[in-house]
C-alpha cells in the first residue's frame, strides 16, 4: 500500500465552485501533514500546513482526522489561476524525516 | 527567494557515461534532500543528507550516490547513466517544521 494516497483526477471546474480533495496515508506515527502546489514544469511549492484543529488560508480550508488517516483540502471560489496540482504530504519520522509525496491531484478550472 | 539553485537545469546524456547534479543552498540548513519526479510515480526520495559528510539513503537510492562536503553543497551523481533515470531531479531543504523549500529542478535525459 502507498504510503500516501490521493485521487489523481483531474478535477474540471468553472470558475466560483468549490473542489474538495481527499487524502489518505497509511502510516499511523505520521506527525506532519502539508498540502503542497505544483505547477506545470515548476517545483512544489508549499500551500499550507495542516493541523489537527483544522486551518484556514483564505479560499483554501485543510483538514485532518488522525483517526481514519484522512487529510482533506477545500478550495472555495475558484479561480483560474488555481489551475495546477495538489500534493498530499505527509512527514515520515524515519528517512531523517523527510517528506513522503502522494501522486497529486490535478485540477483545472475553466472560465 | 529562498537561496537554493540546482544546476544545470537540463542536461542530456549518453547511456554509461557519469553525471553529477548540484544543489546549493545559502541559508545554512542542515538538511537536504534530493528526489525525482516521473510520471504515475510522483516524487521519491533518492537520498538526503542531515549534516556535511553525513547522508542516507532514501527509497531509489539504487543507482545514485552523494556527496556532501561543504553545508552548502549537496551532490547527486549517477555513476553510470541509464534511461530509466530519465526524469526531472528537484533538491530541497528543510526549513523546520513548514516543510520544505524546492529548487527549480533539473531535467535529465539519458539517450
Amino acid at each position: 500500500r502507498k504510503e500516501v494516497e490521493q485521487d489523481p483526477g483531474p478535477f474540471n471546474v468553472p470558475e466560483g465552485a468549490t473542489v474538495a480533495f481527499n487524502c489518505t496515508y497509511s502510516n499511523s506515527a505520521s506527525q506532519s501533514f502539508f498540502w503542497y502546489r505544483q505547477d506545470c514544469r515548476k517545483e512544489p511549492k508549499l500551500l499550507m500546513s495542516v493541523y489537527s484543529s483544522g486551518n484556514e488560508d483564505g479560499r483554501f480550508t485543510a483538514q485532518l482526522n488522525r483517526a481514519s488517516q484522512y487529510i482533506s483540502l477545500l478550495i472555495r471560489d475558484s479561480k483560474l489561476s488555481d489551475s495546477a496540482t495538489y500534493l498530499c504530504v505527509v512527514r515520515s519520522e524515519q528517512a531523517g524525516t523527510a517528506l513522503i509525496f502522494g501522486k497529486g491531484t490535478t485540477l483545472s478550472v475553466s472560465s | 527567494d529562498a537561496g537554493i539553485t540546482q544546476s544545470p537545469r537540463h542536461k542530456v546524456t549518453e547511456t554509461g557515461t557519469p553525471v553529477t547534479l548540484r544543489c546549493h543552498q545559502t541559508e545554512n540548513h542542515r538538511y537536504m534532500y534530493w528526489y525525482r519526479q516521473d510520471p504515475g510515480h510522483g516524487l521519491r526520495l533518492i537520498h538526503y543528507s542531515y549534516g556535511v559528510k553525513d547522508t542516507d539513503k532514501g527509497e531509489v537510492s539504487d543507482g545514485y550516490s552523494v556527496s556532501r562536503s561543504k553545508t552548502e553543497d549537496f551532490l547527486l551523481t549517477l555513476e553510470s547513466a541509464t534511461s530509466s533515470q530519465t526524469s526531472v531531479y528537484f533538491c530541497a531543504i528543510s526549513k523546520g517544521g513548514d516543510g520544505y523549500t524546492f529548487g527549480s529542478g533539473t531535467r535529465l535525459t539519458v539517450v
